[in-house]
C-alpha cells in the first residue's frame, strides 16, 4: 500500500530553534508539495517540486524557510529560526507523472509543529 | 487564473439526511476537479475526481459529484449522511488542466452530522 510518509509526526520546540521536517513521497511520483494548515489561514501551498527541481516557492517566507529534495525519495522543509507563528500542521503531498491522474495529489499524515 | 469557492464553511445535517456541499470554480482551461476529505488529525484523502468524460462522478463512501460546466459547479452529494462522514471537505481545481500537478484548494467545509 503505497503512501506518503512524514517524520516527525509531532514536534514541540522553542522559539529560535531549527526545525527539519522530512517527507518520503510515493515511489515513482515526480511532483512533491509542501502545505501548511492553520485554523486561521486554512491550507496554504508553501512550495512544490517537479523532478526534484523547485518550481514555485512563492508561498514560503524566504528568510526562515527552505525546502529541498536531496534525492527522489526525500523532501525536506526546514525552518531556521522557528517562531511561535510557525505553529501549524505541515503536510507533504506527492503526485504522479504530470498528465496522468489529472493532477491528483496524495497527502501524508502531516507534522504537527508547536513552537513555544 | 483558477480559483475555487466553497459556499458555507460549516454545514450540519442529521444522520440519514441528504448531504450537499457546494463548490464553484473558475478556470481558463478545461478544469480537472477534485474533492478531498480530511478526518480529524489526518491528511487529506481523495474522495473523487473529474477529469474528462462522464460528468457524474462517483467516489468512495457513497459520495458523488456532478460537473456542470454551464454553472461552473462541482457540488458534492451523498443521499444519506452517516456519523462517520463528519469531517472537513475540500474542493480543488487543477492549476492548468492537470499537466503540472498543482491544485488550487477551496477553504474547506466542515460537515457535522447530528444523531
Amino acid at each position: 500500500d503505497a503512501r506518503v510518509t512524514q517524520t516527525p509526526r509531532h514536534k514541540v520546540t522553542e522559539m529560535g530553534q531549527e526545525v527539519t521536517m522530512r517527507c518520503q513521497p510515493i515511489l515513482g511520483h515526480n511532483t512533491v508539495f509542501w502545505y501548511r494548515q492553520t485554523m486561521m489561514q486554512g491550507l496554504e501551498l508553501l512550495a512544490y517540486f517537479r523532478n526534484r527541481a523547485p518550481l514555485d516557492d512563492s508561498g514560503m517566507p524566504k528568510d526562515r524557510f527552505s525546502a529541498e529534495m536531496p534525492d527522489a525519495t526525500l523532501a525536506t522543509l526546514k525552518i531556521q529560526p522557528s517562531e511561535p507563528r510557525d505553529s501549524a500542521v505541515y503536510f507533504c503531498a506527492s503526485g504522479p507523472l504530470h498528465g496522468s491522474g489529472g493532477g491528483e495529489q496524495f497527502f501524508g499524515p502531516g507534522t504537527r509543529l508547536t513552537v513555544l | 487564473a483558477q480559483s475555487v469557492t466553497q459556499l458555507g464553511s460549516h454545514v450540519s445535517v442529521s444522520e440519514g439526511a441528504l448531504v450537499l456541499l457546494r463548490c464553484n470554480y473558475s478556470s481558463s482551461v478545461p478544469p480537472y476537479l477534485f474533492w478531498y476529505v480530511q478526518y480529524p488529525n489526518q491528511g487529506l484523502q481523495l474522495l473523487l475526481k473529474y477529469t474528462t468524460g462522464a460528468t457524474l462522478v462517483k467516489g468512495i463512501n457513497g459520495f458523488e459529484a456532478e460537473f456542470k460546466k454551464s454553472e461552473t459547479s462541482f457540488h458534492l452529494t451523498k443521499p444519506s449522511a452517516h456519523m462517520s462522514d463528519a469531517a472537513e471537505y475540500f474542493c480543488a481545481v487543477s492549476d492548468d488542466g492537470g499537466s503540472q500537478g498543482n491544485l488550487i484548494f477551496g477553504k474547506g467545509t466542515k460537515l457535522s452530522v447530528k444523531p
